[in-house]
């Protein structure tokens, strides 16, 4: 398996702009995760899915952020507007069942000018 | 979940034994001990886990107090690849929120060639 699939790797873009991040979990895992990670706040997980839907979504920042699970095999994590404070890296996570191994992508570096 | 404490940093020569240590003493009975490790520029992977017996796998050994109130991640020969954030992590795998990893600030290891 190619493991978590992220997409873009890297990501500039100027305040206001809307963002979009991709993942493709590994296939079979029912359970994809977004997390967030920064210099100040070190890896938070941001929401998260099972079987596509939703399950909790508590670290979610703010109303400019959304994510969706259309498919078993895709998820998009979406700001709009970004500020320069959402710059972090992003990201994505699967696993088989929540108390499994959780296995990450390489992540996608934000930089919101 | 219960917290856990590591240090900050710790040094490493190439080629010998690392032990990186975890103080837990918040741990209920039904937590696991967890340890992932981040690689610069790379999401956070998994390295091995136990509950209260001594755990040995191809990439570390883990060995847990009597007690459980501490453990010990031990790499028996440190490479520069080693070379990582070491993230010690409980997950009670029965509760709800199990698949919840909270990540703290791990221990940051620099291997000397």
């Amino acid at each position: 398996d190619a493991g978590v699939i992220q997409s873009p790797r890297h990501e500039v873009t100027e305040m206001g702009q809307e963002v979009t991040l991709r993942c493709k979990p590994i296939s079979g895992h029912d359970y994809l995760f977004w997390y967030r990670q920064t210099m100040m706040r070190g890896l938070e997980l941001l929401i998260y899915f099972n079987n596509n839907v939703p399950i909790d979504d508590s670290g979610m920042p703010e109303d400019r952020f959304s994510a969706k699970m259309p498919n078993a095999s895709f998820s998009t994590l979406k700001i709009q507007p970004s500020e320069p404070r959402d710059s972090a890296v992003y990201f994505c996570a699967s696993s088989l069942a929540p108390e499994e191994t959780q296995y990450f992508g390489p992540g996608t570096r934000l930089l919101v000018l | 979940d219960a917290k856990t404490t590591q240090p900050n940093s710790m040094e490493s020569n190439e080629e010998e034994p690392v032990h990186l240590p975890c103080n837990h003493s918040t741990i209920s009975g039904t937590d696991y001990i967890h340890w992932y490790r981040q690689l610069p520029s790379q999401g956070p992977e998994y390295v091995i886990h136990g509950l209260t017996s001594n755990v040995n796998n191809r990439m570390a050994s883990l060995a847990i107090a009597e007690d459980r109130k501490s453990s010990t991640l031990i790499l028996h020969r440190a490479t520069l690849r080693d070379a990582a954030v070491y993230y010690c992590i409980l997950r009670d795998e029965w509760a709800a929120g199990a698949n919840n990893l909270f990540f703290g600030t791990g221990t940051r290891l620099t291997v000397i060639p």
